[in-house]
């Protein structure tokens, strides 16, 4: 069935890049996403990528796909305190079909 | 617009007790959805509806009922609460179609005792 794992956990300082690594079994996926989540409010889509990608950039955010791996990755350059949340990976055909990983809790500490 | 919302924010229930999760959304969005998400596991989707009348099961659908009589509202019955059940509960919507992003409302965080 279809899995998607990443850490549980990523703690930087503040100015540094943070990366957060996801794996996914699905290779039938057409999109593959970084969902925010803010303490005590839902998720926000940040960014996604179609899997015919290597790689988007968006501002802080750079996405690398590497679909050989089945290995997604989310760096956010010059990391802020208002980057600590939970971010979540999730793979799918569309975005109403989507299997999300377990969240990765980043802490950014100034 | 005010988006997605969802109440009640908290609730505590006991074991057999039933209640309903309301949802609701603004922005005339035809697909509505619930997940349940657990510690140290991603959101699992529970229920989910493709416009008003139509429902469909998720991938952990047990022990939980939805309706959709309107395009705005969709609620999310529990009829005998279990323990297994206390988790925090999303909603979300998007207009149909493959392509268009879900918006999230702010979740329900459900205890049973």
């Amino acid at each position: 069935g279809e899995d998607v794992e990443q850490s549980l956990f990523l703690s930087v300082r503040e100015g540094d890049s943070s990366v957060i690594n996801c794996t996914y079994t699905d290779s039938s996926s057409t999109y593959l996403y970084w969902y925010k989540q803010e303490p005590g409010a839902g998720l926000q889509l940040l960014t996604y990528i179609f899997s015919n990608m290597d790689m988007k950039q968006d501002q802080r955010l750079t996405v690398l796909l590497n679909k050989k791996d089945k290995h997604l990755s989310l760096r956010i350059a010059d990391t802020q305190t208002g980057d600590s949340a939970i971010y979540f990976c999730a793979e799918g055909t569309s975005f109403q079909k989507l299997v999300f990983g377990t969240g990765t809790r980043l802490l950014v500490s100034p | 617009n005010a988006g997605v919302t969802q109440t009640p924010k908290f609730q505590v229930l006991k074991t057999g007790q039933s209640m309903t999760l309301q949802c609701a959304q603004d922005m005339n969005h035809e697909y509505m959805s619930w997940y349940r998400q657990d510690p140290g596991m991603g959101l699992r989707l529970i229920h989910y509806s493709v416009g008003a009348g139509i429902t469909d099961q998720g991938e952990v659908p047990n022990g939980y009922n939805v309706s959709r009589s309107t395009t705005e509202d969709f609620p999310l019955r529990l009829l005998s609460a279990a323990p297994s059940q206390t988790s925090v509960y999303f909603c979300a919507s998007s207009l149909q179609g493959s392509d268009n992003e879900q918006f999230f409302g702010p979740g329900t965080r459900l205890t049973v005792l």
